[in-house]
């Protein structure tokens, strides 16, 4: 069974800063990867999708990339602003489902 | 409609009775998801729907639980002889497919909270 796991759990950075959550996955037999944020009492909002083919993602100050072989994937935050404050969740689409990862719980302090 | 839209957004219900939870998915989404959250805890999935029919209907707790999609559109999940241990946020997604060359993301709804005292 496919399982995703988020490292670190909660983080916590000065504004501006830039940061990388990490986000790993044991079966690579995956068709893509998709990153998603919640802030509290919400559902999820996409982020990025990362095809299995591809490589990387980027979309305004988010970068992610994946590494299907190693079974892994990364989000770059760039110069981080206390709005970016959310859970952060990866999920991998392996054709029946998506897996999803506990999160990593980001604050970004003013 | 603009998103996935759930109904109602919280439920309290006594220990016993039955729940219904409603999804309205984004139009012409033809794949539906329906999710667990519990306090703390990571997304347990519960069941898929491709169209009408459920291919994947592994992640039901218990024959309590139960799902059902209409018309390719709204999905209702029923919780029969509800248990304190069914409290949490019930979360439902849609995506324009579900095959195995899915390159479509996934659209959450804001939830269902269900309490049972």
């Amino acid at each position: 069974k496919q399982e995703v796991t988020q490292i670190p759990a909660a983080l916590s950075v000065p504004e501006g800063e830039n940061l990388v959550l990490n986000c790993s996955f044991t079966d690579s037999a995956i068709y893509n990867l998709q990153w998603f944020r919640q802030d509290p009492g919400k559902g999820l909002t996409s982020l990025l999708l990362i095809q299995s083919s591809q490589r990387e993602q980027t979309s305004g100050r988010l970068n992610a990339s994946l590494d299907k072989s190693s079974g892994r994937s990364t989000l770059y935050i760039a110069a981080s602003q206390p709005g970016d404050s959310a859970t952060y969740l990866c999920a991998v689409w392996a054709g029946n489902q998506f897996y999803f990862g506990t999160g990593t719980s980001l604050t970004v302090i003013p | 409609g603009a998103g996935v839209s759930q109904s109602p957004s919280n439920k309290v219900t006594e220990k016993g009775k039955d729940v219904e939870l409603r999804c309205d998915p984004i139009s012409g989404h033809t794949a539906l998801y329906w999710y667990r959250q519990s306090l703390g805890q990571g997304l347990e999935f519960l069941i898929y729907f491709q169209g009408n029919s459920a291919p994947d209907k592994s992640g039901l707790p218990s024959d309590r639980f139960s799902a059902e999609r209409t018309g390719g559109s709204v999905s209702t999940l029923t919780i029969q002889r509800t248990q304190q241990e069914d409290s949490a946020v019930y979360l439902c997604a849609s995506s324009y497919t579900s095959s195995s060359s899915y390159n479509s993301p996934l659209h959450f709804g804001n939830g269902t909270r269900l309490t049972v005292t």
